[in-house]
Formats: structure tokens, C-alpha cells, sequence
């Protein structure tokens, strides 16, 4: 079974900081990697996809990183502003079922 | 719709009672998925269908549990004799096929009280 976990659980940035999400998982065969982001009492909004054999993937101030032999990810958000607060959760998809870290919850001060 | 809609946002009910959650996904996506997500967890699994079929699922937590898709669209889960653990957000989400990129919708949440 997929384990998923993400560390650290909360960070708390000044506003202008870049941001580091780290993202690890058991079993490398995954089909791809996605990034989403949850504000509070809401849905899932997908940020990025990483295919299997991609290394990285950019969206405007997001790039991800994918290290499947490691099972790693890392979602850099470059100079952070207060909207980006919010908890950004990371899931691997094996056979179709994406399988979910817990999250981190990300608080930039203005 | 642009998107998967859920209905309702809320919901409240009583403990025995029945609930019906409704998923509405994107137009042309063969593949459903139902996940649950407890406060501060990540969200999980429940069960997923291809078409109008339920291709997966080993998901759901017992047979208090069903979900039906009958024209392979909108899809409804069903919880029968609700108890107060089965309080949660349960989120629908869709995909093209199996193995594309996930779209999810804002999810209902279920109080049982």
C-alpha cells in the first residue's frame, strides 16, 4: 500500500520568502504525481502534474520536482504572498487511486 | 458545467438517518472517483468507476456505504443508517480516463449529529 507523507505539517513564512514542500512516498510505480491546493472548508484545486517520466514541472511562480527512485517531490512556491496561504497536499496515482499525504498548511505574513 | 459540482455543500442529519450525495462530473470524463477526507487528514479512497460501472470499490468502510453512476454521469453516493464517526468532507472528483489528472469538486460535508 502507498504511503504518503509530507513534512513539515505547518510553516509559518514572511511574505517574500520562497517556500519548500516536501513530498515522500513508498512505492515508486506511480503512474504521476499531482499537487493540489485546499483552502479552508474548500475543494481541491490541482496545481501541477508530473508524469512518471518527467523531472520537474513549472506553473508561473511553481515549479515541482520529481525524484520517483528517492519517491520524492518538492513543490517550490518562489516569493510568497499572503494568498498563497492555504494547505497544499501532494498525491501519487497507482492504478488509478491517488493516494494522499496529510498535507502542509502554509501561513505567509503579510 | 466547467466543472464537478457536488450537491448539497452541507449537509446535517440526524444519526439512523439515510444520506444522498450527488456528483455531478465534467462533461465527456469516463472515470468517477469518491473520496472522504477527515479533519486534517488527506483524503481517501472510496470508490471509483469506469463508465457507468464500479470498477473499485474496496474503498468504501462497510455496506452501510453504496454508490451508484446507472448512465455512466452523475454519480450518488448513498449511506444508509448514518453514524456520528461517518461525519466528514466527501469529495467527488473526475478524470478524462483512468490514469489522467484528477479534477475535484468543492465536496459536501456531512455533519451527523
Amino acid at each position: 500500500k502507498q504511503e504518503v507523507t509530507q513534512i513539515p505539517a505547518a510553516l509559518s513564512v514572511p511574505e517574500g520568502e520562497n517556500l519548500v514542500l516536501n513530498c515522500s512516498f513508498t512505492d515508486s510505480a506511480i503512474y504521476n504525481l499531482q499537487w493540489f491546493r485546499q483552502d479552508p472548508g474548500k475543494g481541491l484545486t490541482s496545481l501541477l502534474l508530473i508524469q512518471s517520466s518527467q523531472r520537474e514541472q513549472t506553473s508561473g511562480r511553481l515549479n515541482a520536482s520529481l525524484d520517483k527512485s528517492s519517491g520524492r517531490s518538492t513543490l517550490y512556491i518562489a516569493a510568497s504572498q499572503p494568498g498563497d496561504s492555504a494547505t497544499y497536499l501532494c498525491a501519487c496515482l497507482d492504478d488509478y487511486k491517488l493516494s494522499f499525504g496529510a498535507g502542509t498548511t502554509v501561513t505567509v505574513r503579510a | 458545467g466547467a466543472g464537478v459540482s457536488q450537491t448539497p455543500s452541507n449537509k446535517v442529519t440526524e444519526k439512523g438517518k439515510y444520506v444522498e450525495l450527488r456528483c455531478d462530473p465534467i462533461s465527456g470524463h469516463t472515470a468517477l472517483y469518491w473520496y472522504r477526507q477527515s479533519l486534517g487528514q488527506g483524503p481517501e479512497f472510496l470508490i471509483y468507476f469506469q463508465g457507468t460501472g464500479a470498477a473499485d470499490d474496496s474503498g468504501l468502510p462497510n455496506d452501510r456505504f453504496f454508490a451508484v453512476r446507472p448512465e455512466g454521469s452523475v454519480s450518488t453516493l448513498k449511506i444508509q443508517r448514518t453514524e456520528r464517526g461517518d461525519s466528514a468532507v466527501y469529495l467527488c472528483a473526475s478524470s478524462f480516463d483512468s490514469n489522467t489528472e484528477a479534477f475535484f469538486g468543492q465536496g459536501t460535508r456531512l455533519t451527523v449529529v
